[in-house]
């Protein structure tokens, strides 16, 4: 059971925009800044987005990050076969003192 | 090239110990805090420890505290995380991960198999 929420899969069309959601509370999201990766089949993670709703250089403008209160998503416009991945979110949670994911979010593009 | 190369995995018998090792290049590794995160097979990401930049604070799950150890060598570049008492459900994929600042993990390695297995 992970300490952020997730769901489980999920899964869009090519062109489509696509949000994930990703929930937690007060001492984790609530108190800390976002972080999401993209996980491709058999590779380590990659960072898409830091600090809520940053995008490190070299990630498409496509993907963008949002938080509010005790919940963040991520979006992705214009969805493409290679989006397919796993997606995670990430963050600090200050109780635990201890770094957290949500249990993923397995992207199909149909 | 900024890259991470873990190295040590392998198979472990319940009660046993492994070191991986993690090595650096491409920057300036003693600036930067470090973590661990492992993955079981099939399961989602679990983050296990991390380190400040000269090794003097260290922080861990609860569900390795006690049993595994994290520090470094700046000297040599390289992250350590020595596991003791290890348990079936520690087997996973362990990969380290360069802290780019507010918990963001903007470098991984490719990771290397625990098995921990009789």
């Amino acid at each position: 059971q992970s300490v952020l929420t997730q769901p489980p899969s999920a899964s869009g069309t090519p062109g489509q925009r696509f949000t994930i959601s990703c929930s937690g509370s007060t001492s984790n999201i609530g108190s800390n800044t976002v972080n999401w990766y993209q996980q491709l089949p058999g590779t380590a993670p990659k960072l898409l987005i830091h600090s809520n709703n940053q995008r490190p250089s070299g990630v498409p403008d496509r993907f963008s990050g949002s938080k509010s209160g005790t919940s963040a998503s991520l979006a992705i416009s214009g969805l493409q076969s290679e989006d397919e991945a796993d997606y995670y979110c990430a963050t600090w949670d200050d109780s635990l003192n201890g770094g957290v994911f949500g249990g993923g979010t397995k992207l199909t593009v149909l | 090239e900024v890259q991470l190369v873990e190295s040590g995995g392998g198979l472990a018998q319940p009660g046993g110990s492994l070191r991986l090792s993690c090595v650096a290049s491409g920057f300036t590794f003693s600036s930067y805090w470090m973590h661990w995160v492992r993955q079981a097979p099939g399961k989602g990401l679990v983050w296990v420890s991390r380190i400040n930049t000269d090794g003097s604070r260290t922080t861990y799950a609860d569900s390795v505290k006690g049993r595994f150890t994290v520090s470094r060598d700046n000297a040599k570049n390289t992250l350590y995380l020595q596991m003791n008492s290890l348990r079936a459900e520690d087997t996973a994929v362990f990969f380290c991960a360069r802290d780019l600042g507010y918990g963001s993990f903007d470098c991984w390695g490719q990771g290397t198999l625990v098995t921990v297995s009789s």
